[in-house]
């Protein structure tokens, strides 16, 4: 298996320019998590879904952020306007369902400078 | 409310010593317990889990992990440490069996000396 695929896995944009980040979560996975990791702030989870659909949107920062998965292989993060404040690595998990399995599965990240 | 606590920001250790990073958890239920890597510039590595059973767990890599429940702990070991895992290490909790929710620690960053 491929693993979790996200990308792209730098980006760099101006103030006020919208980011749109990309996953495709690990087949057959029937959880999707986006998570932000700062030194300040360490790992923040901001969304997950769970067949498709939003579950806990309660981390998202501000309207400014938004995230969709509009089928089971693919999800997008996106941030706009982008601040500077948004500068972070963003990641992308995935989890099997069921019973007794609940271990997250990351994919590399993408890294974001907003200048 | 939930939360993971390492208690250690950094470690240094010499390559061939052994290896103890510290986590202690709250959490009302019966805990499912993790330990991932972060090598610079990648992403989370799941080392092991812990949902029940055995409290002593085996990992990928040659690590192990011990849940002691009346300690609040899952303390995370290596009898005898290579240079390549040096890497950021996080324990966490998961929530409703962890497949929803994981509480992160805020890391221990580990330095191995030659």
């Amino acid at each position: 298996d491929a693993g979790v695929i996200q990308s792209p896995r730098h980006e760099v944009t101006e103030m006020g320019q919208e980011v749109t980040l990309r996953c495709k979560p690990i087949s057959g996975h029937d959880y999707l998590f986006w998570y932000r990791q700062t030194m300040m702030r360490g790992l923040e989870l901001l969304i997950y879904f769970n067949n498709n659909v939003p579950i806990d949107d309660s981390g998202m920062p501000e309207d400014r952020f938004s995230a969709k998965m509009p089928n089971a292989s693919f999800s997008t993060l996106k941030i706009q306007p982008s601040e500077p404040r948004d500068s972070a690595v963003y990641f992308c998990a995935s989890s099997p369902g069921g019973t007794g399995s609940g271990a997250q599965y990351f994919g590399p990240g993408t890294r974001l400078l907003v200048l | 409310a939930q939360s993971v606590t390492q208690p250690d920001i950094h470690i240094t250790v010499s390559e061939g010593a052994s290896l103890e990073l510290r986590c202690n958890y709250s959490y009302g239920a019966t805990p499912y317990l993790f330990w991932y890597v972060q090598s610079p510039g990648q992403g989370l590595q799941l080392l092991l889990k812990y949902f029940s059973g055995d409290t002593l767990v085996q990992g990928i890599k040659g690590f192990e992990a011990e849940f002691k429940r009346s300690q609040s702990s899952f303390n995370l070991r290596k009898p005898s440490v290579h240079w390549s895992d040096a890497a950021e290490y996080f324990c966490a909790v998961g929530l409703y069996g962890g497949y929803n929710k994981l509480i992160f620690g805020a890391g221990t960053r580990l330095a191995v000396h030659p």
